[in-house]
């Protein structure tokens, strides 16, 4: 059962427009949800991450949305730039436990210059 | 360079062979993790350990075991390695509530069991 889901397996932009990669979860009980970007044969590397109490928050070209009654989120990268380029996956946590993340499948994004 | 080392880089291992996947953090750290990539399947959590001392099942923790050998350090094993094993094996660390900010992840271990 699959808690966290992207359901966009690829996202293919143009330069200088907007991104938008989506993500939907089913658990209730997720407080906190977090970004990473990840590049051919390196580790995931943390993007941003946003808890519930709040329904928007940014940094630089990238914001995150949350919708808590919708159980979905979004990273919005504007203005897109090639080396955006990467594997972006969104994760959730219900705050306890350590910190342990669920993790969505992932969305290839291609900026083209 | 500071941060999260994963060593081997690269395994091919025979069905029913054994192998330990080694994890190293130098930022004094007091969580970490093993996470395994499958295609379509996102990262999955195998086992974590919260401190020193303590370790504890994730979502996918079945043919793995797992040691806390200090604070630097968390290993992975396959007792008898199976093709589902074949995946990519990420390592993760974070401090006393930090992971809201992120964890640190290794580069990974490609693992391919035949």
């Amino acid at each position: 059962d699959q808690q966290v889901k992207q359901n966009s397996p690829s996202l293919s932009v143009q330069e200088g427009r907007i991104s938008i990669l989506n993500c939907d979860y089913t658990n209730s009980m997720f407080d906190y949800f977090l970004w990473y970007k990840k590049y051919p044969a390196e580790g995931p590397t943390f993007l941003i991450s946003i808890s519930s109490i709040k329904d928007k928050n940014e940094d630089g070209r990238f914001t995150v949305f949350l919708n808590k009654s919708a159980k979905h989120l979004s990273l919005h990268i504007v203005p897109s730039q090639p080396g955006d380029s990467a594997v972006y996956f969104c994760a959730a946590s219900d705050g306890t436990s350590y910190g342990k993340l669920t993790f969505g499948q992932g969305t290839i994004l291609t900026v083209h210059p | 360079n500071a941060g999260v080392t994963q060593t081997p880089k690269f395994q091919v291992l025979k069905t029913g062979q054994s192998m330990t996947l080694q994890c190293a953090q130098d930022m004094n750290h007091n969580s970490m993790y093993w996470y395994r990539q499958d295609p379509g399947m996102g990262l999955r959590l195998i086992y974590y350990s919260a401190s020193e001392g303590t370790t504890d099942k994730g979502e996918v923790p079945n043919g793995y075991n797992v040691s806390r050998l200090n604070k630097r350090e968390f290993s992975l094993r396959l007792e008898s390695a199976a093709p589902s094993q074949t995946s990519v094996y990420f390592c993760a660390s974070s401090g006393v509530g930090e992971w809201f900010y992120g964890y640190t992840f290794g580069s990974g271990t490609r693992l391919t069991v035949v």
